[in-house]
């Protein structure tokens, strides 16, 4: 069964930094694109960055370019999202994804609240 | 940046109605078009891809047509389960967008 855990949110003042995690299992991780999408409170969907196989190719969405960076270990089947310089317009949860076109298996997602 | 537009925002229908949501992409998208339906307090769960594509397991009750801008998604017979928010996304070029969401609600 395909599963992705992503842990790491919180609670975070602006300007602050987090680190989000995920978890994959099932499938040969080193095999995928992964992906980051979120959703703001009672919000639809965005797409957050994705990272290629091998992370030899990142690409972020333009709010988040240069605040942002998506890593990869494939070693631990797991994918990471470095969040700094944090907006409070980055509050949301965040969705572990895999692939970069077909958001075929999704984590549970972990909230980050961007707030004084 | 390609903007998907979703219609209606909204919607609420009888169990047994035929329900249809369409999605507009402001440039040609051929058929890189995926439809996905969220539960409240849920993950995304993707049920039709490349547009008109059933993806595993989804029961044919949901259908997806539709290329270049203009899109659609039915429910053919609208049960109490299938009561969700539904989301187009492209997929042609980055930044990957999707539409705002329509909601889907029983009468």
């Amino acid at each position: 069964e395909v599963q992705s855990v992503e842990s790491g949110g919180g609670l975070v003042q602006p300007g602050g930094s987090l680190r989000l995690s995920c978890v994959a299992s099932g499938f040969t991780f080193s095999s995928y694109w992964m992906s980051w999408v979120r959703q703001a409170p009672g919000k639809g969907l965005e797409w957050v960055a994705s990272i290629k196989e091998d992370g030899s190719e990142e690409y972020y969405v333009d709010s988040v370019k240069g605040r942002f960076a998506i890593s990869r270990d494939n070693a631990k089947n797991s994918q990471f999202l470095q969040m700094n310089s944090l907006r409070a317009e980055d509050t949301a949860v965040y969705y572990c994804v895999r692939g970069r076109s077909n958001f075929r298996f999704w984590g549970q997602g972990t909230l980050v609240t961007v707030s004084s | 940046d390609i903007q998907m537009t979703q219609s209606p925002s909204s919607l609420s229908a009888s169990v047994g109605d035929r329900v249809t949501i369409t999605c507009q992409a402001s440039q040609d998208i051929s058929n890189y078009l995926n439809w996905y339906q969220q539960k409240p307090g849920k993950a995304p769960k993707l049920l039709i891809y490349d547009a008109s594509n059933l993806e595993t397991g989804v029961p044919a009750v949901f259908s997806g047509g539709g290329s270049g801008t203009d899109f659609t998604f039915t429910i053919s017979s609208l049960q109490p389960e299938d009561t969700a928010t539904y989301y187009c996304q492209q997929f042609v070029n980055l930044p990957r967008t999707f539409g705002q969401g329509t909601k889907v609600e029983i009468k």
